[in-house]
């Protein structure tokens, strides 16, 4: 059964970076795009990019700041975001596609991030 | 390019229906069909409850129904069920690679 293995708990400082990895498996791992989703306190769901293995997109409003890449050999996508504050704390999300737009039917986790001097 | 909005909250008593909406803009819900909504039930991930407007993934009861007119997406939950007690959000493909979230509906089963 498809499965995402999302990495654990993270605490950084303002102005750090976190990686954040997504470890899948129980199906082709080329063939479906992986989703970054976040959720943050009083806030809703706001989406990061998309990657499959070879092509990215970002959201408009974390370009320059997140960048996801993937190792085909484990099958595990990862997601760097970068010049953290206060307001990056958030639980993060990856997500598979089902075959069409925007359709997650497959979810980690989630990665708690909390960003705090 | 903005989250798309949704009124904070929405009730009704078991077996009512709610409807929720999503307004986007003509680059999005507009102007392609790819609205998913997810619901969220604080301390699991999210579960998608709609594809592609109006299509629900197996499992899904058939009391969750999705519609689109114009810029405007909504999701109506006929029959509530206290177990339908949580956050909703819509999504809508934008363009370009891109995807753009809804600000999320608390649904209260009075």
């Amino acid at each position: 059964q498809v499965q995402l293995v999302q990495s654990g708990t993270e605490v950084k400082k303002p102005g750090a970076s976190v990686k954040i990895s997504c470890k899948t498996s129980g199906y082709t791992f080329t063939n479906n795009w992986i989703h970054w989703v976040r959720l943050a306190p009083g806030q809703g769901l706001q989406w990061l990019g998309q990657i499959r293995p070879s092509d990215t997109d970002n959201a408009p409003r974390f370009r320059g700041r997140v960048t996801m890449t993937a190792d085909t050999s484990t099958s595990t996508v990862y997601m760097q975001l970068s010049s953290l504050t206060s307001e990056d704390t958030a639980l993060y999300f990856c997500a598979r596609d089902g075959g069409t737009y925007g359709d997650n039917e497959f979810w980690g986790q989630g990665t708690l991030v909390t960003v705090s001097s | 390019q903005s989250a798309l909005t949704q009124p904070p909250s929405a009730s009704g008593s078991p077996g009512q229906s709610v409807t929720i909406s999503c307004t986007g803009t003509s680059n999005d819900i507009g102007y392609y069909n790819y609205v998913c909504w997810f619901q969220h039930h604080p301390g699991k991930a999210p579960k998608l409850i709609i594809s592609e407007v109006t299509k629900r993934p197996s499992g899904v009861p058939d009391r969750f129904s999705g519609s689109k007119s114009g810029n405007t997406a909504s999701l109506t939950v006929s029959g509530l069920q206290a177990e339908d007690e949580a956050d909703y959000y819509c999504t809508s493909y934008a363009g370009r690679g891109t995807y753009v979230y809804g600000t999320g509906t608390a649904v209260t089963v009075l």
